[in-house]
């Protein structure tokens, strides 16, 4: 089983549309957890860490459930630029190793 | 505003021949990371490093070696290249401490041919 797993999609969608993606992770130990963004052929950026409360920046919204050890990401009014690739990202040590899902990809068409 | 800066970008590489990928940043980051992108995958961690002249292996070390002599500096090594070394290659570096962003470089697509 992988430590981090994710749909790869890929998931289209019309703009304007809800879109949620899940990740489920396998070390209960998992201590910080974080949604990536990777457009193609470049870099992977932070999009925004999840909290155990949840949380919410703009259309974005990032949910934590540590029982069932999975989060999520929603994403409201969904725009064409939002096409890219989500990676699910979890560090299971006190240090800041990352351990990344696969990534699932999103395609928001006109 | 250079952050994490990696060369070579694109790299075409003979079976068996060595070659390094280099990696600075200039932010007096401590922690500094190497990780592979396979097409389709997610982020694999090959060495990384908690200040300089402190390495250490991560997911899929085999065939690599690293070095940290100083602190912007994280060079990779590939002795003998191999076909399945074919990939994208991120450094990224971080301030220490649990939950503290990454940033990575952006990237260097290497093919063993």
């Amino acid at each position: 089983r992988k430590e981090v797993e994710q749909d790869p999609g890929p998931f289209n969608v019309p703009e304007g549309a809800t879109v949620a993606f899940n990740c489920t992770y396998s070390n209960s130990a998992s201590q910080s957890f974080f949604w990536y963004r990777q457009d193609c052929r470049k870099e992977p950026k932070l999009l925004m860490s999840v909290y155990s409360s949840g949380n919410e920046d703009g259309r974005f919204t990032a949910q934590l459930n540590r029982a069932s050890q999975y989060i999520s990401l929603l994403i409201r009014d969904s725009k064409l630029s939002d096409s890219a690739t989500y990676l699910c990202v979890v560090t299971f040590n006190a240090g800041n190793m990352l351990t990344f899902g696969g990534g699932t990809r999103l395609m928001v068409k006109p | 505003n250079a952050g994490v800066t990696q060369t070579p970008k694109f790299r075409i590489l003979k079976i068996g021949q060595s070659m390094t990928l280099q990696c600075t940043q200039d932010m007096n980051h401590n922690y500094m990371y190497w990780y592979r992108q396979d097409p389709g995958m997610g982020l694999k961690l090959i060495y990384y490093s908690v200040g300089a002249g402190i390495t250490d292996k991560g997911e899929v070390p085999n065939g690599y070696n690293v070095s940290r002599s100083t602190t912007e500096d994280f060079p990779l090594r590939l002795e003998l290249a191999a076909p399945s070394q074919t990939s994208v290659y991120f450094c990224a570096s971080s301030p220490p401490g649990r939950g503290n962003t990454i940033y990575f470089g952006e990237g260097s697509w290497l093919t063993v041919v």
